[in-house]
Parts: structure tokens; sequence; C-alpha cells
């Protein structure tokens, strides 16, 4: 696809129940992000893909959040046990650029989730 | 503190009217700095970067970094309804640069 793709658009999830989220990005896009943006705030950082590889996983906020790039293209955002607030929308970004700059990265139009 | 603060307004302007958008960072290892442009229920567009200190120029759009304030800006010049949405600054470190750290985000709203 043109551009990066995230499904489902809209979960409601009930407390304590699993979620995973999907990010399919860029064709060819080397790094992919992972961005969790509360109502009226800005998006902070979850994790980040360099191919396969989990480099950073520093913004996880908890155990619960797990995630995954086994082939180095598509990535699932696991969510366990959801808590009210987690909450929130997750955007998935991805950038062609192996190197660290990765200024122009490109962001789905995110999953909102609700937990219930 | 957040490393990246911004004023989230909301912003309000008639159409045509410069609008001036700000943001101040705490962090001296922030080299690449950016603003994204986000409409409602989308995700964000990336409008300008800038690497260090100065101006870069994009049509209507105008991009300042002053590092030496900590201080980054974005210019709208003639501004129309279209661009109503969401601005979001954020910056880079310079060495482990894989995470971008973004303002909160300022609403603005261009009055026809």
């Amino acid at each position: 696809g043109a551009g990066v793709s995230q499904s489902p658009r809209y979960k409601v999830a009930k407390r304590g129940q699993d979620v995973a989220l999907r990010c399919d990005p860029i064709s060819g896009h080397v790094s992919l992000f992972w961005y969790q943006q509360a109502l009226g705030q800005g998006p902070e950082f979850l994790t980040y893909f360099q191919n396969e590889a989990q480099l950073d996983k520093s913004g996880l906020p908890s155990d619960r959040f797990f995630a995954e790039r086994p082939e180095g293209s598509v990535s699932t955002l696991k969510i366990q046990r959801t808590q009210q607030e987690d909450s929130a929308v997750y955007l998935c970004a991805s950038s062609s650029r192996q190197d660290s700059r990765n200024t122009e990265a490109f962001f789905g139009q995110g999953t909102r989730l609700t937990v219930v | 503190q957040k490393e990246v603060e911004q004023d989230p307004g909301p912003l309000s302007v008639p159409e045509g009217a410069i609008v001036s958008l700000n943001c101040t960072y705490s962090n001296s290892a922030f080299q690449y700095f950016m603003w994204y442009r986000q409409y409602s229920r989308k995700g964000p567009e990336l409008l300008m970067y800038t690497y260090s200190s100065g101006n870069k120029e994009d049509g209507r759009f105008t991009a300042q970094v002053d590092k030496s304030s900590k201080y980054i800006s974005l210019f709208i010049r003639d501004s129309q309804p279209s661009d109503s949405a969401t601005y979001l600054c954020a910056s880079q470190r310079r060495v482990t640069g894989n995470q971008f750290y973004f303002g909160t985000g300022t609403s603005l709203t261009v009055i026809p």
C-alpha cells in the first residue's frame, strides 16, 4: 500500500481482556516505531524496531505490553490484561532510513483503544 | 518536566493571518527538530524538519530553531481554513535518535 496501515481502527475491550494491534508499514521500510497518544497529548514513544530486531523498548509502560516484528515487516503490539489507563490511540510509524536520523517517519492513522 | 513543552492553545485566527507556534525543550542533546500536523482522527504528518539551529522555509511555512534558548518555532503565513489542525513539535537526540520526543500539540483553527 501507499502508506502505513493499522488495524483495527477502533477497538473496545473489556478490562482484563487481551488485545492485538496490527501495523503494516510502507513496503521496504526498515524502521518501525510504536507510539501511544492519550487524549489531548502528544505521542509518547513505546518501542522501535530495525528490521526484525527490537532495538529499543524503553517506552513500554509495563510487562503487559509486548511488541513483535518477526519477519521485519508487519508488526503487532499486544496488550495483556488491559486496564482503563491503556485507553489511547496507538500510532505506528515507519521510516526507510537505517541510521539513527529517522526524521522522515510516516505515521499510520492509529488504532483507538477504549477499555471499559 | 516533559522533554518538550508546548502551549496547547487552542489558537483561533482569521484567514490570512500569520500564525506563530512555539515550543521549548530541555535536553541539549537534541539536534533534530520537527513539526507535524495532525488532523482530527488522523496520524501525524511531517511538515518540516531542521537540523541544529537556523531557519527553514517551505512555501507558507517557516521553521526556526534557536539552540541557545532551546526554542522551536513554526510560522504559517497567509493561513487558510485547511490549516486548521493540531500542530506537534518534536525533537530527536544527536546520537541515539531512535525516538522522537513530542510536545502536547497546539490546536489551531483558522476562521474563514
